[in-house]
């Protein structure tokens, strides 16, 4: 298995601009996690899907974030309008969900607003 | 949800000195506690992990210490080599009817000096 696959890889978009990351994560697994990483605040769980539904997303800063997993192979962090504040590397991680698993990471998407 | 803090942020240790990265969780429902290590501009990868049913566990030069009591774990890594030197971040979590969900610690950054 290539492990959790994130598109791109990078991303440089102008203020207000619709952003839309993409996530596989591992075949078989059942749980999808979106984190946003800066230097100030770590490691920031947004939003976590069980089985393509969204369990929690009471880490979704605002409204101009949303996220979708329409099928178990796919999922998207969609940012609009976007701000230079929402500048971040955006992983997407997947773990087997069931019992105590470890969450396996995808490479990143390194996004910049200007 | 969960919150999990984590000391110090920064630390240095001169090359074959031991480490320890200290953390707390809140939710004493928290059972599964992983430490992953993110080299600079990469993705976080586990490196060791605890279950809620054991004290300590060791896995060559390092090794992690839970007090359930205290809602305290910690990475301990001997005999440190400038390969050590990343970033470090513990996790908490817990399995509720749907899955699993983790909670990062802020991360510490550690510096090995040859």
């Amino acid at each position: 298995d290539a492990g959790v696959i994130q598109s791109p890889r990078h991303e440089v978009t102008e203020m207000g601009q619709e952003v839309t990351l993409r996530c596989k994560p591992i075949s078989g697994h059942n749980s999808l996690f979106w984190y946003r990483q800066t230097m100030m605040r770590g490691l920031e769980l947004l939003i976590y899907f069980n089985n393509n539904v969204p369990i929690d997303d009471s880490g979704m800063p605002e409204d101009r974030f949303s996220a979708k997993m329409p099928n178990a192979s796919f999922s998207t962090l969609k940012i609009q309008p976007s701000e230079p504040r929402d500048s971040a590397v955006y992983f997407c991680a997947s773990s087997l969900g069931t019992g105590i698993t470890e969450a396996f990471f995808g490479q990143g998407t390194r996004l910049t607003v200007v | 949800g969960e919150n999990v803090e984590q000391h110090p942020s920064t630390l240095s240790v001169q090359e074959g000195d031991s480490a320890v990265i200290k953390c707390t969780y809140s939710d004493s429902a928290s059972n599964y506690f992983p430490w992953y290590k993110q080299e600079l501009g990469k993705r976080p990868q586990l490196i060791i992990d605890i279950r809620s049913n054991v004290g300590e566990k060791k896995d060559q030069r390092i090794a992690v210490t839970l007090n359930k009591t205290a809602k305290h774990f910690s990475l301990h890594i001997t005999e440190t080599q400038p390969e050590d030197s990343a970033v470090y971040f513990c996790a908490a979590s817990f399995p509720p009817n749907t899955g699993n969900q983790f909670y990062f610690g802020t991360g510490t950054s550690l510096t090995v000096i040859p």
